[in-house]
């Protein structure tokens, strides 16, 4: 199984909403990322977990809560979000390797969210 | 400011045709990797090439890289119309964690 899950496709929440983004693999892979895109703009990192830690968050607003449940699950938590975080959201994952023989990240189709 | 700028930011060609686009980036790395991206959708790998490497093929695909020159070329032969998606490098950058940093992106339009 060689697929990122990522659910819901689309999303439409107003700023008074609490919602989650929900991220699975089943590859084993080790490190699990989070990025958003707006349109006709490259994926920009949100958030990197290694092991089930936190390792990197790009400061991002609290706004924007990601968790790990296990190696397998990533979840980002939304609370009172604005109408310029309406993007597409991207989960990735990879093997987790370091240095020089780190691999590829295999992409989710993403959760596009709507924030009115 | 963006590790990858990508040229040209859209090509429009006809079917049968190669189609090049090139990243610069600013600083030294493990490697670089190319992702295609159809319309609205998720990234699909393409193809990594690491800082020891110069050349390397995938199918149509050839990508080469001049570390000296802190450049790549992605090089897509014989294009079809299902080709047509943006095309984004993306470095992993020496001591920079577990991370992605994705150029600007080109919009490559194949054309019957």
């Amino acid at each position: 199984d060689t697929e990122v899950t990522q659910t819901p496709k689309h999303l439409v929440m107003g700023m008074t909403n609490k919602k989650s983004l929900k991220c699975e693999q089943h590859m084993g892979h080790r490190a699990m990322y989070w990025y958003k895109q707006k349109a006709k703009k490259p994926p920009e990192l949100m958030f990197v977990y290694s092991y089930e830690k936190l390792s990197i968050n790009e400061s991002v607003p609290s706004r924007f809560s990601p968790e790990c449940p296990n190696s397998s699950l990533l979840n980002l938590h939304l609370h009172a979000l604005q109408p310029e975080d309406s993007a597409l959201y991207l989960c990735a994952s990879s093997p987790g390797l370091a240095g020089p023989l780190r691999h590829e990240q295999y992409f989710g189709p993403g959760t596009r969210l709507t924030v009115t | 400011s963006q590790q990858g700028e990508e040229d040209p930011q859209a090509l429009s060609i006809q079917e049968g045709e190669n189609a090049t686009m090139n990243c610069s980036y600013k600083t030294s790395i493990n490697n670089l990797q190319w992702y295609r991206q159809n319309s609205g959708r998720g990234l699909v790998h393409l193809i990594l090439i690491r800082s020891n490497e110069r050349e390397k093929h995938s199918g149509r695909l050839r990508v080469t890289l001049d570390t000296s020159k802190k450049s790549s070329s992605l090089l897509i032969t014989a294009s079809r119309a299902a080709d047509t998606a943006s095309y984004f490098c993306a470095t992993d950058r020496t001591g920079g964690g577990n991370k992605l940093t994705f150029g600007t992106g080109t919009q490559l339009k194949v054309e019957l």
